[in-house]
């Protein structure tokens, strides 16, 4: 399945955090999203064959990176308070709409 | 730009009541639509999708039916249980879109014994 790392992440404002994510074997997409407590997740970006291949309304601090070897990392500089979320990454077979997208158990990031 | 709405909870039920989550979208075009399944501590689970209109898809005694005319994708449980207990969102996706999942606000349910 599709794993996540750390669980569970404190950090305060204007630093700088990497998660980390671990696709599912053989998935050559990876999606990144954000949910704040009590809402849905919000789609930050997609990378496919280590590429960006899609953006949300998020800013250029919001940078991530995909590895050949199914990992990849999401990246948040100059960190914000309203950057506390629960941060969700899902792996898909390819990039086509329609593609199931596994997701991992996400990482809490509280930024203090 | 395209958005999903559903209904606010907490729903709270009895075990083998009948549950119904009320989820509307606006998009243009044809969107897949979805519903994810999270249980506490853990990330999103598909439970069921329907990827045109009229299509109804089911998993686990869970239904929705794809309704073009109203722009609606409820979903619906027979009996639930506690092991139900759970946040519920729907969710859409367009071809056009790649992958992109557009998520509504979510519905907690909770079901007590």
């Amino acid at each position: 399945g599709v794993t996540q790392s750390p669980t569970h992440l404190i950090k305060t404002r204007g630093q700088q955090v990497t998660l980390r994510c671990s696709s599912q074997s053989g998935h050559n997409t990876v999606s990144w999203y954000q949910q704040a407590l009590g809402q849905g997740p919000q789609f930050i970006f997609q990378y496919y064959r280590e590429e960006e291949n899609g953006r949300g309304n998020f800013p250029p601090r919001f940078s991530g990176l995909q590895f050949p070897n199914d990992s990849s990392e999401l990246n948040v500089n100059a960190l914000e308070l309203d950057d506390s979320a629960l941060y969700l990454c899902a792996s898909s077979l390819t990039s086509g709409g329609g593609n199931e997208q596994f997701f991992g158990p996400g990482t809490r990031l509280t930024v203090l | 730009g395209d958005s999903v709405t559903q209904m606010e909870g907490p729903v709270t039920l009895s075990e083998e009541a009948f549950l119904t989550i009320n989820c509307t979208y606006t998009a243009t075009g044809y969107p897949s639509l979805f519903w994810y399944v999270q249980y506490p501590g853990e990330g999103l689970q598909l439970l069921l999708k329907a990827t045109k209109a009229d299509d109804k898809g089911s998993n686990k005694g869970f239904e929705a039916t794809y309704r073009k005319e109203t722009t609606s994708f409820h979903l619906e449980k027979g009996s639930v249980q506690v092991s139900d207990s759970a946040v519920y969102f729907c969710a859409l996706i367009k071809r056009a879109a790649g992958n992109k999942l557009t998520f509504g606000g979510g519905t907690r349910v909770l079901v007590k014994p």
